[in-house]
C-alpha cells in the first residue's frame, strides 16, 4: 500500500482566518514533506520533517506553520493568508530522508484564498 | 529554486504512438524519478532509477539513467488516452540531500483518439 491521503480535498478562506491541511501515511515512512504547485509548474518544496523533526524549511513565510504530531501525521496550519497563497498544496512521504528511494504523493488539498 | 531541462513541453498524439521524453541537468545526480499527474490529483510515482545506465520497465513504460547521470528518458508504447496527463521527471542529488528532489519543468501529453 503506498497511499498517502489528505484532507480537506478543497479549502476556500479569507484571508483572516485560520485552517489546517492534514496528511496521513500508514507505510512506516519516517520522512514526510509539504509542497505548494502552481498551475502547470512542478511542485515546490515547502518543509521536510526526519522523524518527526523539521529537518527543511525553504524559507516559507510564517503564515504556514507545520506540525508533525506523529510519524502517521502532518498538518499545515495556516494563517492570514494572501490571494497568492491560492494553490494546491501536496503532502508526500518517503522511508527515510536519507535513503535513495521515491516519494509518494497525495492527492493534494486545492486551497483557494479570497 | 533549480528546475530540470525537460522536453518537449507539450504532445499531441494519436491513440496508439509511441511517446518519447527526456530531462536533462547540469548537475550529476544518484536517481532519477519519473512520476505522471493528473489534472486535480497529486503526481503518481511512476519509475524510480538508482544506477547509471540502468533500463527499467513498468508495462508500457520505459524509463533508462543516462550513462552520464546528468540525463533520464522516458518512453511510453502504443499510448491509450488514460496516459494523459503531465509526466515529470526528478532527481536526487547525493544521499544526504536526498530529500530535495528536484523537478523537471514537465511534459504534457495529449493522446486523441
Amino acid at each position: 500500500d503506498t497511499e498517502v491521503t489528505q484532507t480537506p480535498k478543497h479549502l476556500v478562506m479569507g484571508m483572516t482566518n485560520k485552517k489546517s491541511l492534514k496528511c496521513e501515511q500508514h507505510m512506516g515512512h519516517r520522512a514526510m514533506y509539504w509542497y505548494k504547485q502552481k498551475a502547470k509548474k512542478p511542485p515546490e518544496l515547502m518543509f521536510v520533517y526526519s522523524y518527526e523533526k523539521l529537518s527543511i524549511n525553504e524559507s516559507v513565510p510564517s503564515r504556514f506553520s507545520p506540525e508533525c504530531p506523529n510519524s502517521s501525521l502532518l498538518n499545515l496550519h495556516l494563517h492570514a493568508l494572501q490571494p497568492e497563497d491560492s494553490a494546491l498544496y501536496l503532502c508526500a512521504s518517503s522511508q527515510s530522508p536519507v535513503r535513495r528511494d521515491g516519494q509518494y504523493f497525495g492527492p493534494g488539498t486545492r486551497l483557494t484564498v479570497t | 529554486g533549480q528546475q530540470l531541462n525537460q522536453s518537449p513541453q507539450s504532445m499531441f498524439i494519436q491513440e496508439g504512438e509511441d511517446v518519447s521524453m527526456n530531462c536533462t541537468s547540469s548537475s550529476i545526480f544518484n536517481t532519477w524519478l519519473w512520476y505522471k499527474q493528473e489534472p486535480g490529483e497529486g503526481p503518481v510515482l511512476l519509475i524510480a532509477l538508482y544506477k547509471a545506465g540502468e533500463l527499467t520497465s513498468n508495462g508500457r513504460l520505459t524509463a533508462q539513467f543516462g550513462i552520464t547521470r546528468k540525463d533520464s528518458f522516458l518512453n511510453i508504447s502504443a499510448s491509450i488516452p488514460s496516459d494523459v496527463g503531465i509526466y515529470f521527471c526528478a532527481g536526487q542529488p547525493i544521499v544526504g540531500t536526498a530529500s530535495k528532489l528536484t523537478f523537471g519543468t514537465g511534459t504534457r501529453l495529449q493522446v486523441t483518439l
